[in-house]
């Protein structure tokens, strides 16, 4: 069964913390985006990876494709990174995306 | 240049009438997705066009559904008739190209969703 599972489902930091976010996914998938929405809106695509690791500002995502892992990582969190945090498995070539459940990220001054 | 753009952002009918949603993709993209995301679920996908071309319907729940795209450009999603279980908030996205795994990617654009509400 394709899979994508997150953990953690919910996370309440204080600003300025360090947040990682993790993404596990099954057999079949080869590549992972890495996306987000805020209360109200839209979804905001962060990152597409299917090998190492990206970076924009603050922003880090990883990917091991050995381990079928991913990571997207926050440093030095704000409030405004509060949001809830999506990762996507491309499965095959087509570009359909199986959706982990995400991670709600509450980040409190 | 414009995003993904979604019509209507809300929709509220009643059980056996018909909803239609529209989706505008990014000016060039031939790939365009829709997704669903239910109360409480994960989003799923629904279909998959390539230009006017249905490329991949696996995930319509049944044929209530019916999506086109016409001349390649928007898409209109249908519902007929409705029904309760069909509520949800309703994601389009495009991209440009398929995704590569073996150099440079092609990311989704997505749109910002229409809440359908099924009474």
């Amino acid at each position: 069964k394709n899979e994508v599972e997150q953990s953690p489902q919910n996370l309440t930091a204080q600003e300025g913390e360090f947040i990682t976010i993790n993404c596990s996914y099954s057999v079949g998938i080869s590549a992972l985006h890495w996306l987000q929405q805020h209360p109200g809106g839209g979804i905001v695509s962060l990152f597409m990876l299917s090998s190492g690791k990206k970076k924009h500002g603050r922003l880090i995502a990883t990917i091991n494709i050995q381990e079928k892992h991913s990571s997207l990582h926050i440093t030095a969190s704000h409030p405004r990174d509060s949001a809830v945090y999506i990762c996507a498995g491309y499965l095959g070539s087509q570009g359909n995306l199986i959706f982990g459940k995400g991670t709600k990220l509450s980040v409190k001054p | 240049e414009a995003g993904v753009t979604q019509f209507p952002s809300h929709s509220v009918i009643e059980k056996g009438q018909t909803v239609t949603l529209r989706c505008d993709p990014i000016s060039g993209h031939d790939n365009l997705y829709w997704y669903r995301r239910v109360m409480g679920k994960e989003i799923k996908f629904l279909l998959h066009f390539v230009k006017e071309s249905k490329q991949d319907e696996s995930g319509m729940p049944n044929n209530r559904f019916l999506a086109e795209r016409t001349g390649g450009t928007y898409s209109t999603l249908k519902v007929q008739p409705a029904e309760l279980e069909d509520s949800g908030v309703y994601f389009c996205a495009s991209s440009q190209f398929l995704p590569s795994f073996s150099g440079s990617s092609n990311e989704q654009f997505f749109g910002p969703g229409t809440r359908l509400t099924v009474l």
